[in-house]
Order: C-alpha cells, then sequence, then structure tokens
C-alpha cells in the first residue's frame, strides 16, 4: 500500500541550513505536504509541492521532489531556535488528498546554538 | 477569525465511558477529518466526511463513531468499544475548489484514568 518514509531525527546548529529528507511509494501522488507540529499543538502547513514541479521556493523553504526516486527534501535556510519541531511529509496519494493524506512518522528537528 | 476549534484541549476518560472530542470550522469547508496521533508514528485516519449527512470510514474506524449534520461541525466519540483511546487526536478540513489544502486544529489530547 501507500507509504511515506523520513529519518525520526535531525541537529543543526542554528544559523546552517537544515535538510529533511522524505521517500514515498505511490507514483500516482498529485500534492506533496510539509508539516510543522510544534510540542502539544495542531499542524501547521508549511508548503506543499505539486507533481508537476521539480522545485518550490517560499523565503526560507525549498522544496525538491525528484519523481523518478520519489523522493522529496524540505530544506530551511538559517534554521533559527524557533525551527524547532517535528516536521511531517504528507502525500495525497492519487485522491489529491480527497479522501485523506498518507503522513510519514514525522523528523523531530533540533537546534543547537 | 476563520479556522478550526477542538474542545476540550485535555480529556480524561473512565473505563466503559464514552466521550466526545468536538471540531468546529468556520472556513466554509466542505470536507471534515479526524485523525489519531501516537507518539513516534504518523497521523492514521479515522473518520472523514466530505459533504453533510454523510462520512466514511478511515483506516482505524473500530471503536469511534461520528456525526455530521451541520456542515460547521463534526464531533468524534471515543466509545468503551476503543480498548486503547490514550492519543492526540486532531481534526482537519479541506476546501473542494482552489485550495485543496487539509488544514488542522488544535487538537485534543485523550487520557485514560
Amino acid at each position: 500500500g501507500e507509504d511515506v518514509e523520513q529519518s525520526l531525527f535531525l541537529s543543526v546548529r542554528e544559523g546552517d541550513s537544515s535538510v529533511i529528507n522524505c521517500t514515498y511509494t505511490d507514483s500516482s501522488s498529485t500534492y506533496l505536504y510539509w508539516y510543522k507540529q510544534e510540542p502539544g499543538a495542531g499542524l501547521q502547513l508549511l508548503t506543499y509541492i505539486f507533481s508537476n514541479m521539480d522545485m518550490k521556493q517560499d523565503q526560507r523553504l525549498t522544496v525538491l521532489l525528484n519523481k523518478k526516486d520519489k523522493h522529496l527534501s524540505l530544506r530551511i535556510a538559517d534554521t533559527q531556535t524557533g525551527d524547532s519541531a517535528i516536521y511531517f511529509c504528507a502525500d495525497s496519494g492519487s485522491t489529491g488528498g480527497y479522501n485523506k493524506l498518507i503522513f510519514g512518522a514525522g523528523t523531530r528537528l533540533a537546534v543547537h546554538p | 477569525d476563520g479556522g478550526i476549534t477542538q474542545s476540550p484541549k485535555y480529556l480524561f476518560r473512565k473505563e466503559g465511558q464514552n466521550v466526545t472530542l468536538s471540531c468546529e470550522q468556520n472556513l466554509n469547508h466542505d470536507a471534515m477529518y479526524w485523525y489519531r496521533q501516537d507518539p513516534g508514528q504518523g497521523l492514521r485516519l479515522i473518520y472523514y466526511s466530505q459533504i453533510v449527512n454523510d462520512f466514511q470510514k478511515g483506516d482505524i474506524a473500530e471503536g469511534y463513531s461520528v456525526s455530521r449534520e451541520k456542515k460547521e461541525s463534526f464531533p468524534l466519540t471515543v466509545t468503551s468499544a476503543q480498548k486503547n483511546p490514550t492519543a492526540f487526536y486532531l481534526c482537519a478540513s479541506r476546501g473542494t475548489s482552489g485550495d485543496e489544502t487539509q488544514y488542522f486544529g488544535p487538537g485534543t489530547r485523550l487520557l485514560v484514568l
């Protein structure tokens, strides 16, 4: 079935770039999303990319999509302590998220001075 | 101020008791979703509703029930049949034209006494 995988933990120094990786299995996905979750809170949409795009940039965030390898990445430039959170990759599947999103387990980003 | 609200923030359930989690949205979205989040795991879909008076089971519907009598509201009942209800419950909604992103509420943490 459809699956999304992420590494569970990433530690970076403040001011460096962070790169969070995700792989998915559904070749018919239409949208791929990145959500951020702070402790005890809901999910905040960060950005998304349509499946016919290779790259999307939004201020400090850059999303790269390699459809051939079914690999998605989120790069955060100039990482700050406020970026410490769990980041979820989500796949809309072939229904475009109409029925559900398929989530990875989340990558916990720790930013240290 | 448009958004999704969930209440209560924390909920305690006794053995054999049914409890109901509230989810309200004023985004005029047709579709609403309930997800369950367990530590170290991604979100799993419990139920979803694409339109008033209609809803569908997700991947882990056993022990849960929902209703969709109003467009704005999608309450989730955790019944006594759900043997392991301790989790963080997240409600989401989605528009059906233009913006098809799922937006999330702040969540309800359910604990068993």
